[in-house]
């Protein structure tokens, strides 16, 4: 079983939707990334969260540190979110990041 | 601005040529660290550093090195390139524990 989850892998929506990309993980850490990657593109860590929520633009993150879980939503979905998104834990112990596999989004207009 | 570079962005090489592929940050970032992203495995980690002279094997290092001789600079090194070795390479620089992260561009390596 891997160290960090995510669901869904794929997540397909119309222009306008509601979105959420779940993280569940096993091991201790001391903070959660959200990542995204747009295709052939770089990595851009969009939130860093140890707790709470966070909230840029029509991104929303929280975390639940009792329950390991994170999640991400996107308010009013647009095609340019289209992106793969990925969690990332730092290993409490090794400072290491942990990375979920991925969820590749595609919003159609 | 700080930042985070890889260089080169693309790369075409030989098989059992040297490559070296450099990242430089200016974050002052103690943990520097290089991935492979391949289709099908996500980010594998290759080498990592906690500070200068300080490095540490990944999941996949067989045939690459690296070496911190500042805090600056983490080149990866393909000693003898091979085709397995093609891929895009990331480098990544975070502060410790709930530091920021922060990732160079990507360098594309094709080993023919």
């Amino acid at each position: 079983k891997n160290e960090v989850e995510q669901s869904p892998q794929n997540l397909t929506a119309q222009e306008g939707e509601f979105i959420t990309i779940n993280c569940s993980y096993s091991v201790g850490i001391s903070a959660l990334h959200w990542l995204q990657q747009h295709p052939g593109g770089g990595i851009v860590s969009l939130f860093m969260l140890s707790s709470g929520k966070k909230k840029h633009g029509r991104l929303i993150a929280t975390i639940n540190i009792q329950e390991k879980h994170s999640s991400l939503h996107i308010t009013a979905s647009h095609p340019r979110d289209s992106a793969v998104y990925i969690c990332a834990v730092v290993s409490y112990n090794t400072d290491k990041l942990i990375f979920g596999t991925g969820t590749r989004l595609q919003v159609f207009p | 601005d700080a930042e985070i570079t890889q260089s080169p962005r693309h790369k075409i090489t030989e098989t059992g040529r040297q490559v070296t592929l450099a990242c430089h940050q200016t974050w002052n970032h103690n943990n520097m660290f290089w991935y492979r992203q391949d289709l099908g495995h996500g980010l594998r980690l290759i080498h990592y550093s906690y500070g200068v002279h300080d490095t540490n094997k990944g999941e996949v290092s067989d045939g690459y090195s690296v070496s911190r001789s500042n805090t600056e600079d983490l080149p990866l090194t393909l000693e003898s390139a091979a085709s397995s070795q093609t891929s895009v390479y990331f480098c990544a620089s975070k502060d410790g524990g709930i530091g920021e992260l922060f990732f160079g561009e990507g360098s594309r390596l094709t080993v023919l």
